[in-house]
């Protein structure tokens, strides 16, 4: 099984700053890796695939970044609705495993 | 409009059965793999099971093979978990999730395993 690791697990940032989020594979999953965003009491809605692909309607201030086992995502100007758990996950090879999640809070 | 709809959620005992499904629309269901997820109270994303297009193959986490059991009904665009044997630590939200690189996830549904 891919082991998928998060860091940090907390990130604190001002709005209107810039938040990068890092996941690291275990293994290569080639660029087969998604970033999602979940906040309290929703089901994830996915943000980036293909590691650096924007899902429908994500707008441009988040980016994807990486291939191999080494992976970002980033935030530029942070905006209120940004604030929630970030997931990596990787789909190179079953069973699709994801990070523990990182806490973005407001600062 | 892509939408999935989970069903069949509730509380059961140790040992139990539920059974679980997911109402597809706004897609060719057909055409893509279907997936279960979890996540306990507090906690991460699990991948549960996967189906292919035509139900033909499946997968399964370690920690539920030999118990849950995937499948589809392709002509009412449905998918399923039937859920055997539950245990405390089952107690989770179940969602359903069309593959492809770009996932689609439903809204979920509750299932609580306790006496």
């Amino acid at each position: 099984e891919i082991v998928m690791t998060q860091s940090p697990a907390t990130l604190s940032v001002s709005p209107g700053e810039r938040a990068t989020l890092s996941c690291r594979a275990s293994q290569s999953v080639s660029s087969k890796l998604a970033w999602y965003r979940q906040k309290p009491g929703q089901a994830p809605r996915l943000f980036i695939y293909g590691a650096s692909t924007r899902a429908t309607g994500i707008p441009a201030r988040f980016s994807g970044s990486g291939s191999g086992t080494e992976f970002s995502l980033t935030i530029s100007s942070l905006q209120s609705e940004d604030f929630a758990v970030y997931y990596c996950q990787q789909y190179n090879g079953w069973p699709y495993t994801f990070g523990q999640g990182t806490k973005l809070e407001i600062k | 409009e892509v939408q999935l709809v989970e069903s069949g959620g509730g509380l059961v005992q140790p040992g139990g059965s539920l059974r679980l499904s997911c109402a597809a629309s706004g897609f060719i269901f057909s055409k893509y793999y279907m997936h279960w997820v979890r996540q306990a109270p507090g906690e991460g994303l699990v991948w549960v099971s996967l189906i292919s297009e035509d139900g033909r193959n499946t997968g399964y986490a370690d920690s539920v093979r030999g118990r849950f059991a995937v499948s589809r009904d392709n002509a009412r665009n449905t998918l399923h978990l039937q859920m055997n044997s539950l245990r405390a630590e089952d107690t989770a939200v179940y969602f359903c999730v069309r593959g492809g690189d770009d996932f689609i996830w439903g809204q979920g549904t509750m299932v609580t395993v306790s006496s």
